[in-house]
């Protein structure tokens, strides 16, 4: 069945550095979200692409999808520690009843 | 007004217990899901229901039985509670199949 992978699983970063989370399919996708989830909270929606190639921003966020749409990443510019949490990409199964997976998560710690 | 709501937050019990957590989602979605959290942050689908129709079912184990009354309302009774049980379980909705999903806050089992 599909895979989505994440790496890396673990990140620390100290205030003000970069960070990126990158998501792997194993399957080509129709298209990609990533979801945010604070500790102790719930996963939100941040974002969808659709597009080949696309690339979208959120404030110190981006977001791109790869070409042949089976990868995805998410940058964080200038870490902040409201940035702390697990970031999570997700990706339909491509069937008619698709499911989303969502890959493993990489859990992003910004130290002060 | 909370969009995906499901009760209780907390719920500490005991080996072989029966259990029920209860979702309602005040958003119009047709789609409604549980997913299971374990420690490690892996979000696993567990159930996935269309208009109070069962449509995906994730080798779940018997003990676990969904039940939707409504296309708002998707509850989760698990009997013979066992240690692994224990994780947060999300309830969650979305408009059609793998579109954005919106979780609940939650369920924080825990077996004892």
């Amino acid at each position: 069945g599909q895979q989505v992978m994440q790496i890396p699983q673990y990140q620390h970063v100290q205030e003000g550095e970069d960070f990126t989370t990158y998501c792997n399919s194993s399957t080509t996708l129709s298209n990609i979200q990533w979801y945010k989830q604070r500790p102790g909270g719930h996963p939100v929606f941040l974002i969808q692409l659709v597009k080949s190639g696309e690339v979208k921003k959120q404030k110190r966020l981006t977001f791109q999808f790869g070409e042949a749409k089976k990868n995805s990443s998410l940058h964080i510019t200038a870490t902040q520690t409201t940035d702390v949490g697990t970031y999570f990409c997700a990706g339909p199964s491509g069937t008619s009843y698709g499911k989303l997976t969502f890959g493993q998560g990489t859990i992003l710690t910004v130290h002060p | 007004d909370t969009a995906v709501s499901q009760t209780p937050k907390y719920l500490v019990t005991q080996m072989g217990n029966d259990k029920s957590i209860k979702c309602e989602q005040n958003l119009g979605h047709d789609t409604m899901y549980w997913y299971k959290q374990d420690s490690k942050k892996f979000l696993k689908i567990m159930f996935s229901y269309n208009n109070k129709e069962l449509i995906i079912n994730e080798t779940v184990p018997n003990r676990f039985s969904p039940k939707s009354p409504d296309k708002a309302h998707l509850n989760l009774h698990i009997n013979s509670l066992e240690l692994g049980d224990s994780a947060v379980y999300f309830c969650a909705s979305s408009l059609g199949f793998a579109n954005t999903i919106y979780f609940g806050e939650g369920s924080w089992l825990t077996v004892v």
